[in-house]
């Protein structure tokens, strides 16, 4: 079945490290995208990518970084720099164009800074 | 202001009522339009899609009005099972780029 995988489900991660989440998708959409969710909150668009080698800054940018390398993979860097990582992070595809744009959503990370 | 903005409730209802969501947005070059749902600690998933011309899925009706750059979701006979946070999200197609932009959600709980 086609779908979308994010892993770890639950991640730890020391203050000053950075943690990579991971995000891959086998529906073939070229579409790809990371949300942050705190508790109480709606999601917060972080980076998002349309084809392979370019993604685009979201509203909350700072301290997280991408890649897309493949079309089927897009890693989330959760960096030093980022302040508040303990969050709720949700990785989606769709398809491109103004049409047919339902995204799909694999079960999340949830990421604690101890 | 925020591209995206619902009333986050909470709406508590008794089972059997009758239920109305409402979002706006800012951006009128937003092109597709879809209603969520999000359970506690779980990921989004897309209760229908929001066409020009209004839809109907069983209990929910969604309507768009582009002029007034405004979305609604009516939930009629409402269940237990409905109890959960509906996200508005809208679809802003650019330059090739498709942006999904999420309202903050409004959060439903249905009671006996």
């Amino acid at each position: 079945d086609g779908g979308i995988t994010q892993s770890p489900k639950y991640l730890f991660r020391k203050e000053g490290q950075n943690v990579t989440l991971s995000c891959e998708q086998n529906l073939n959409h070229d579409a790809m995208y990371w949300y942050r969710q705190d508790p109480g909150q709606g999601l917060r668009l972080i980076y998002y990518s349309q084809i392979v080698n370019d993604f685009q800054k979201g509203d909350i940018a700072e301290g997280y970084s991408v890649s897309r390398e493949k079309k089927e993979s897009f890693p989330l860097t959760v960096t030093s720099a980022q302040k508040n990582p303990t969050a709720f992070y949700l990785c989606a595809s769709t398809l491109t164009g103004a049409k047919n744009t339902e995204a799909f959503f694999g079960q999340g990370t949830r990421l604690t800074v101890v | 202001r925020k591209e995206v903005e619902q009333d986050p409730g909470p709406f508590n209802v008794p089972e059997g009522a009758t239920v109305a969501f409402n979002c706006t947005y800012s951006n009128s070059a937003s092109q597709s339009f879809f209603w969520y749902r999000q359970d506690c600690r779980k990921e989004p998933k897309l209760l229908m899609s929001v066409y020009s011309s209004g839809n109907e899925d069983g209990r929910f009706t969604a309507q768009l009005n582009r002029a007034s750059q405004y979305i609604s979701l009516l939930i009629r006979d409402s269940k237990l099972s409905d109890s959960a946070t509906y996200l508005c999200v809208v679809n802003m197609f650019s330059g090739g780029y498709n942006k999904l932009i999420f309202g903050a959600g409004t959060r439903l709980a249905v009671h006996p």
